[in-house]
């Protein structure tokens, strides 16, 4: 059963533009989600999370917007840059006090087209 | 510091036989948790080790079992392997008592079990 989902595989971009990265969940009691990126032969890297109990959380070009009532949280990177070119993926912990054990979205490849 | 590392990079198994794979940690760090990607699929947690202690398991059968060691570093031993455990294994280490967003991944081992 994946709780955390992310529906498209692949994302393509113009630099400059806004890509927009979605992520569905189906659990009501997860109250902590993460995004991360993964370039090839290299591990998923932290970029940013959310807590429940805000709706948006920014840091530099990244924005993750949290809609609690849909079970669904996107990244915006704007303006996106060819270095941004990874798979993401969205994340969350099943719960207070279970450590790291976080259940991942399927990811999605974006390209962004200098 | 460094950072967390795994091996070995690749591996190449058949049918039946085992494997053990091998992740040191990130200094500092007394956690361990392993993941399984298949292609195209997101992280799927396998177990956590704190402490030398299995500290919480995801929905993987018994023939997936760990190690943890005093100096935190860890083994992920797989018997009996079919085709199906063909994928990446990503180890990440963190602080039991640090942030949730302070997980870092290894590159991943590529195992292929034909």
């Amino acid at each position: 059963d994946q709780q955390v989902k992310q529906n498209s595989p692949s994302l393509s971009v113009q630099e400059g533009r806004i890509s927009i990265l979605n992520c569905d969940y189906t659990n009501s009691m997860f109250d902590y989600f993460l995004w991360y990126k993964k370039y090839p032969a290299e591990g998923p890297t932290f970029l940013i999370s959310i807590s429940s109990i805000k709706d948006k959380n920014e840091d530099g070009r990244f924005t993750v917007f949290l809609n609690k009532s849909a079970k669904h949280l996107s990244l915006h990177i704007v303006p996106s840059q060819p270095g941004d070119s990874a798979v993401y993926f969205c994340a969350a912990p099943p719960g207070m006090n279970t450590g790291n054990q976080f259940y991942f979205g399927t990811g999605t490849s974006l390209t962004v087209i200098p | 510091e460094t950072g967390v590392t795994q091996s070995p990079t690749h591996l190449i198994k058949t049918r039946g036989q085992q494997v053990t794979l091998r992740c040191s940690s990130q200094s500092g760090h007394n956690t361990v948790s392993w993941y399984q990607q298949a292609l195209g699929q997101g992280p799927q947690f396998i177990f956590q080790y704190y402490r030398e202690e299995e500290n919480g398991r995801g929905n993987f059968p018994p023939r997936f079992s760990g190690l943890q060691f005093p100096n935190y570093s860890s083994e992920l031993n797989v018997n009996a392997l079919e085709l199906d455990d063909s994928a990446l294994y990503l180890c990440a280490s963190s602080l039991a008592t640090g942030e949730m967003n302070e997980q870092f991944f290894g590159p991943g081992t590529r195992l292929t079990v034909l």
